[in-house]
């Protein structure tokens, strides 16, 4: 089975300063997808990035991008010019390409980020 | 916008007693699912289905039911709500034939089993 660890339970940054936020996980495939979702107070899921490990290029979506390293199995976000609607708890996933919609998503246990005005 | 809605949002219950939340969508996707979220624990899939009438355990299935009578709905039974059941149930949805993509989420339903 496959598992997804966020080592962060919790990260502080200034407002427009940049921060990285980390995941790691554990697989013995070698095709699969990878997330990030973000989770504000009002408790919706939200889609920030998804990257495809066939593809060697980072993600990139407007201030957020990816670090993606395969061999190490590590998918870390970065943020850019943070602001205070990033605030939120940010959750890594990971899901199979193999298995199809038949495999879920498995998360992390997710950061909590903080944005400081 | 996945077109989700997950009733009710919020919902008290007493132990034992049978709740059911429902999971509808727009889109006539093939794979729904269920999940909990739990501090501590992330997201952690219960049940999936990938078509009427088909589903599927996920890894938290123990005391869980569910069931797909029109693609359109998805049903989580709890059969006899237990304390250990208060939680945060996202329903979601895969797009495509295959499924195997990201997942769209509902708002969530906050259950308090006392």
């Amino acid at each position: 089975a496959q598992t997804v660890t966020q080592s962060q339970p919790e990260m502080s940054v200034q407002e427009a300063e940049t921060v990285t936020l980390s995941c790691t996980y554990d697989t013995s495939e070698s095709d699969y997808y990878l997330f990030w979702y973000k989770q504000p107070p009002s408790r919706q899921m939200i889609l920030v990035i998804r990257q495809e490990a066939y593809k060697q290029q980072n993600a990139t979506e407007n201030r957020f991008s990816v670090n993606f390293q395969k061999a190490a199995k590590s998918f870390s976000l970065k943020i850019s010019d943070s602001q205070l609607g990033d605030a939120a708890m940010y959750f890594c996933a990971y899901r199979s390409w193999a298995g199809g919609g038949a495999d879920g998503l498995t998360f992390g246990k997710g950061t909590h980020l903080i944005i400081q005005p | 916008d996945a077109g989700i809605t997950q009733s009710p949002r919020h919902k008290v219950t007493e132990t034992g007693t049978p709740v059911t939340l429902r999971c509808h969508q727009t889109e006539n996707h093939r794979y729904m699912y269920w999940y909990r979220q739990d501090p501590g624990h992330g997201l952690r899939l219960i049940h999936y289905s990938y078509g009427v009438k088909d589903t599927d355990k996920g890894e938290v299935s123990d005391g869980y039911s569910v069931s797909r009578s029109k693609t359109e709905d998805f049903l989580l039974t709890l059969e006899s709500a237990t304390s250990s059941q208060t939680s945060v149930y996202f329903c979601a949805i895969s797009k495509g034939q295959t499924g195997n993509t990201e997942a769209f989420f509902g708002q969530g339903t906050r259950l308090t089993v006392v």
